[in-house]
């Protein structure tokens, strides 16, 4: 089992561009997580899903928008980027009885 | 509201013991701990549920103090691969996707 997986690495992008990050969990978990992770700050919650087809707004949702059309994908999406999305973007999974398990992160510089 | 670990930071010889706390203002059903190494994702180390007893494996070990909502993690005999920083995740009730508020972090420096 690959376990989270998250699609790019590395990513630098232009004030005003586009982008979405992929997450993929091979777990078969219901719940799916997006969290930014800025020095000092720990770890926050952007947007969250308890199941295909379902997304909620976590601490900081503004700016980002989110996709789970199917239970194993999670897209995270930057419609404008601004350089305070600058950060370290951790996807999550869980089954909803025990903790979350992580994927390596994907860094995002915004110029 | 992100629960608050103290300390920020603790440097340690290998050897020696550290405590890391975190506290939270709300009821806490859950306390998740973490350990991330630079560079890293976030690894789950143990999770604490409301009602449950103290947990640990070898060197490392937490309570829960439900009254006081807080939350310890002991390391004991300090190894060079406990570095990293240390996150404690808190749910505040069962039945909400298992959302997790973390705390800023400890970062812990153990060194020869």
């Amino acid at each position: 089992n690959a376990g989270v997986t998250q699609t790019p690495k590395f990513r630098v992008l232009k004030t005003g561009q586009s982008m979405t990050l992929l997450c993929a969990q091979d777990m078969n978990h219901e719940y799916m997580y997006w969290y930014r992770q800025d020095p000092g700050m720990g770890l926050r919650l952007i947007h969250y899903s308890v199941g295909e087809g379902t997304t909620a707004k976590g601490e900081v949702p503004d700016g980002y928008n989110v996709s789970r059309l199917k239970k194993q994908n999670f897209l995270l999406g930057l419609e404008s980027a601004a350089p305070s999305q600058t950060s370290v973007y951790f996807c999550a999974s869980s089954g909803g009885w025990e903790t979350q398990y992580f994927g390596p992160g994907t860094r995002l510089l915004v110029l | 509201q992100q629960p608050v670990q103290s300390p920020q930071a603790v440097i340690l010889r290998e050897g020696e013991d550290a405590v890391i706390n975190c506290s939270s203002s709300k009821a806490l059903y859950s306390v998740h701990w973490y350990r991330q190494k630079h560079g890293e994702a976030p690894v789950f180390l143990m999770i604490l549920l409301k009602g449950g007893e103290q947990k640990g494996h070898e060197k490392i070990s937490a309570s829960f103090n439900e009254k006081k909502q807080q939350s310890s993690l002991y390391l004991t005999a300090s190894q060079l691969s406990y570095s990293g920083t240390y996150f404690c995740g808190t749910e505040v009730n069962t039945g909400t996707a298992s959302k997790l508020t973390f705390g800023t972090g400890t970062r812990l420096q153990v060194t020869l």
